[in-house]
């Protein structure tokens, strides 16, 4: 069954400190795998792309890595900001299929002053 | 360039009600989709369009209509209204079947 599961469900951090979310899916056959920043009340919004090929891509303070053989997923943020609080959702898409997105439940991160 | 919009941003109805939530993107994206975001659960998609005319069924349909007559317009409808049908409701469109989805803001209902 294609699934996708986050840890941890919430994330409390100081400003500044950095912090790293996970994502492990079971989706297959793999086309690639999207971070998305989702703030209180908002739609989601795409921070990254992941392909088979990729292993680490960077967005600002924002790193994402992949790992395709043990079907892992990383998002690394650095030097965190009070405008980092929100959800982050991993969302894995499989190359068949018409329903072929799969979203994680999302990890909710608090960055207190 | 607006993106997605989607209208109404709140709506409280009562059960058996029926409404319309509007969705509308101006990037001529051919492909146009519905979720529904409930506490817990990760966004599960209900309907979705792969270009005007053409729809198709997503992982929750039961309960809702859509219809594609423009590029521009995804429209969900709700014919009778459940109270398990409260949720937030995100319209997303992309240029193409594998392209990055862009999402509106979303609409919260309620059910009551």
């Amino acid at each position: 069954k294609n699934q996708v599961e986050q840890s941890p469900q919430s994330l409390i951090i100081l400003e500044g400190k950095n912090c790293t979310l996970q994502c492990n899916y079971t989706v297959s056959p793999f086309s690639n795998l999207r971070w998305y920043k989702q703030d209180t009340g908002r739609g989601p919004v795409s921070l990254t792309i992941m392909t088979f090929s990729e292993n680490t891509k960077s967005n600002g303070r924002y790193t994402a890595t992949l790992d395709a053989d043990t079907k892992q997923s990383s998002l690394h943020i650095t030097a965190s900001q009070l405008s980092d609080s929100a959800s982050y959702i991993c969302v894995v898409r499989a190359q068949t299929g018409a329903n072929n997105l799969f979203f994680g439940t999302g990890t909710r991160l608090t960055v207190i002053p | 360039n607006a993106g997605v919009t989607q209208t109404p941003k709140f709506q409280v109805l009562k059960t058996g009600q029926s409404m319309t939530l509007q969705c509308a993107q101006d990037m001529n994206h051919e492909y146009m989709s519905w979720y529904r975001q409930d506490p817990g659960m990760g966004l599960r998609l209900i309907h979705y369009s792969v270009g005007a005319g053409i729809t198709d069924q997503g992982e929750v349909p039961n309960g809702y209509n859509v219809s594609r007559s423009t590029t521009e317009d995804f429209p969900l409808r709700l014919l009778s209204a459940a109270p398990s049908q409260t949720s937030v409701y995100f319209c997303a469109s992309s240029y193409s079947g594998s392209g990055t989805q862009y999402f509106g803001p979303g609409t919260r209902l309620l059910v009551l």
